[in-house]
């Protein structure tokens, strides 16, 4: 049993069409983040959210940390291809260590 | 200008070999740490460094051994390796900032044991 539930796993989209990829816990973070991971290279950390109810915008992308924080949610508007990747989140319990969901992989075509 | 850095990155050796995978940062980062990712891409954490100093050692088998020679590298020795040890292990970084732990990722070595 994972700690932090992605969902969904696997997500093949057109350009243009928007996305919501969604990290669920039955526990409590300190802080959320997301990273992005292209083939062959390391996950590149995207943003993090630290205060319940937290909202931040990069660019197409909004992330959300729930008002509890046990949970979280990525958000992309008309996505592009170059958004193609593995996106993780991940979760601090005010601890010096991450844990890791299972990982959302999207493909988006043109 | 590279941030993290990793070598090799591709490794492909016989079971039963030792190998060791280099890690650099050049950030400044107190905490190291070493990961491994599977073939389904879950990504788990193996052990972690502070100025030196181990503060995470995962439930991870005895033939692996971290060596820290100062707080901008971290090295990982594999001894006797095994088929279930073919992966891809990435070093990251993280400068302390209470309870976030932002994590800066080599690019990693992907392992295959023959």
């Amino acid at each position: 049993t994972q700690l932090l539930e992605q969902s969904p796993q696997f997500l093949s989209i057109q350009e243009g069409e928007n996305l919501t990829v969604y990290c669920n816990s039955s526990s409590v973070f300190s802080s959320l983040q997301w990273y992005r991971q292209e083939p062959g290279e390391g996950p590149v950390l995207l943003v993090t959210v630290v205060t319940g109810g937290e909202v931040k915008k990069l660019k197409r992308l909004t992330f959300q940390f729930g008002d509890a924080r046990k949970d979280s949610s990525l958000h992309i508007t008309a996505a592009q291809p170059g958004d193609t990747g593995l996106y993780l989140c991940a979760g601090s319990q005010y601890g010096n260590k991450l844990v890791f969901g299972a990982g959302t992989i999207l493909r988006v075509k043109s | 200008d590279t941030a993290v850095s990793q070598t090799p990155k591709y490794l492909v050796t016989q079971m039963g070999n030792d190998k060791s995978i280099k890690c650099e940062q050049n950030l400044g980062h107190d905490t190291m740490y070493w990961y491994k990712q599977d073939s389904k891409k879950f990504l788990k954490i193996m052990f972690s460094y502070n100025n030196k100093e181990l503060i995470i050692n995962e439930t991870v088998p005895n033939r692996f051994s971290p060596k820290s020679p100062d707080k901008a590298h971290l090295n990982l020795h594999i001894n006797s390796l095994e088929l279930g040890d073919s992966a891809v292990y990435f070093c990251a970084s993280s400068q302390e900032r209470p309870q976030v732990y932002e994590q800066f990722f080599g690019p990693g070595t992907r392992l295959t044991v023959l």
